[in-house]
Order: C-alpha cells, then sequence, then structure tokens
C-alpha cells in the first residue's frame, strides 16, 4: 500500500496563479483533511471532508476550495494564490471513529512558494 | 486562546538522559489525545495514543490529567534517533476535528 500520496512534491507560484494539489489515499478512509504548517504555528486545518461529496471548513479555509468527487482523492485548489500561501501543506487521512482508533496517516507533504 | 499549547523549547538533552514534555488543551470536550513524532522535513506520524489510566510503551510513558486538562510525554533514556519535535494532538469528536500543538523541539546530544 502506497498509503498518502500527494502531488507535486514542491511547487512555485507567481501571485494570482492558479494551481490544485492532490491527495490520494488507498487505505478506504472516510475522512480526509488538508493542513498547512508554517513555522511556530503549528499544524492548521483548512478543509476536511468526512466521506465522498461532503466537505467543510476547518480553522483556516479563506483563499482555499476543496472537491472530493472519489473516496479516495481529496483536492485542494488555490485560485488566486497569494504569498501568504506559502506554507507546507500536508494531507492526511483516517478511519471515521474518534477515540484510540482515530489515528492520521499523513502525505509526504508539499512545499509551496508563492512570489 | 490556542486550542493546545506546549512549550516549543528546544529541549537539548545528552543521550541517555531523561526528558518530559507537557501539553495543555482547552476544551474540556476533547475527546482523544496522541502524541505524534515529526522528523526535519518530514510528515507527522503517530507516537502513541494517550488513555485515561496513562499508558507505556517502551521508553515512552504517556499521561492525561482531565482534570487539569494536560497531557505528558516521558521519554527515558534518550537516544540520538529520539530528536526530533514532538507534537501534542488532540481530537475533538464535532467533526473529527484534530487540534495539534506547535511542537516541541527535541535534540540528543551524544
Amino acid at each position: 500500500n502506497a498509503g498518502v500520496t500527494q502531488t507535486p512534491k514542491f511547487r512555485v507560484l507567481k501571485t494570482g496563479q492558479s494551481m490544485t494539489l492532490l491527495c490520494a489515499q488507498d487505505m478506504n478512509h472516510e475522512y480526509m483533511y488538508w493542513y498547512r504548517q508554517d513555522p511556530g504555528m503549528g499544524l492548521r486545518l483548512i478543509h476536511y471532508s468526512v466521506g465522498e461529496g461532503t466537505t467543510a471548513k476547518g480553522e483556516v479555509p479563506d483563499g482555499y476550495n476543496v472537491s472530493r468527487l472519489k473516496k479516495q482523492n481529496f483536492l485542494l485548489g488555490l485560485e488566486s494564490a497569494a504569498p501568504s500561501q506559502t506554507s507546507v501543506y500536508f494531507c492526511a487521512s483516517s478511519y471515521p471513529t474518534s477515540g484510540r482508533n482515530s489515528e492520521q496517516f499523513f502525505g509526504p507533504g508539499t512545499r509551496l512558494t508563492v512570489l | 486562546r490556542k486550542e493546545v499549547e506546549q512549550d516549543p523549547g528546544p529541549f537539548n538533552v545528552p543521550e541517555g538522559a531523561t526528558v518530559a514534555f507537557n501539553c495543555t488543551y482547552s476544551n474540556s470536550a476533547s475527546q482523544s489525545f496522541f502524541w505524534y513524532r515529526q522528523d526535519c522535513r518530514k510528515e507527522p506520524k503517530l507516537l502513541m495514543s494517550v488513555y485515561s489510566s496513562g499508558n507505556e510503551d517502551g521508553r515512552f510513558t504517556a499521561q492525561l490529567n482531565r482534570a487539569s486538562q494536560y497531557i505528558s510525554l516521558l521519554i527515558r533514556d534518550s537516544k540520538l534517533s529520539d530528536s526530533a519535535t514532538y507534537l501534542c494532538v488532540v481530537n475533538i469528536r464535532t467533526g473529527n476535528q484534530f487540534y495539534f500543538g506547535t511542537g516541541t523541539s527535541l535534540t540528543v546530544i551524544p
């Protein structure tokens, strides 16, 4: 099993450009998440999905959109990139239960720079 | 106020030392608790869940104090390979959202 994979691994954008980050998981997890990690801020939740066709806002959703058309994929879109969106983006997935079995599995991250 | 707060460190300890990290959380409705480990420029990975009664996994011991809303991680007999950032994570059942602390940096020195 590949686990959680992310595409691309690195990207440099100019202000105003758009892009889509792709997350894929092969563990049949219901829940998927997008986080960003910035120095001194820890991981912050952007959007999440509790199942195919559903999405919800997290802590820092502004400037991002997401889609979950297939259970195994969760896409994060930046319509008009801004320098403040320079960050490392992590995707994660988990089973739907809370409690001890709700371990999150993370992808390797996408390092995005917006100039 | 942040949902989860940790001392960022850094902690620099010699091999063989015992080191303890603490973490506090603000939401009393928090359901489950974890410690994750993150190596430099890598993704976070689960180190251990934290159970109400406390739990141990080899050299690692985790404890939870619901009344005071804090979680701790104790590492005994530190190894060089323990050098990493340790993230305290709290799960709140609504939407199964996870809240991460900013992490505590540990460097084990030969």
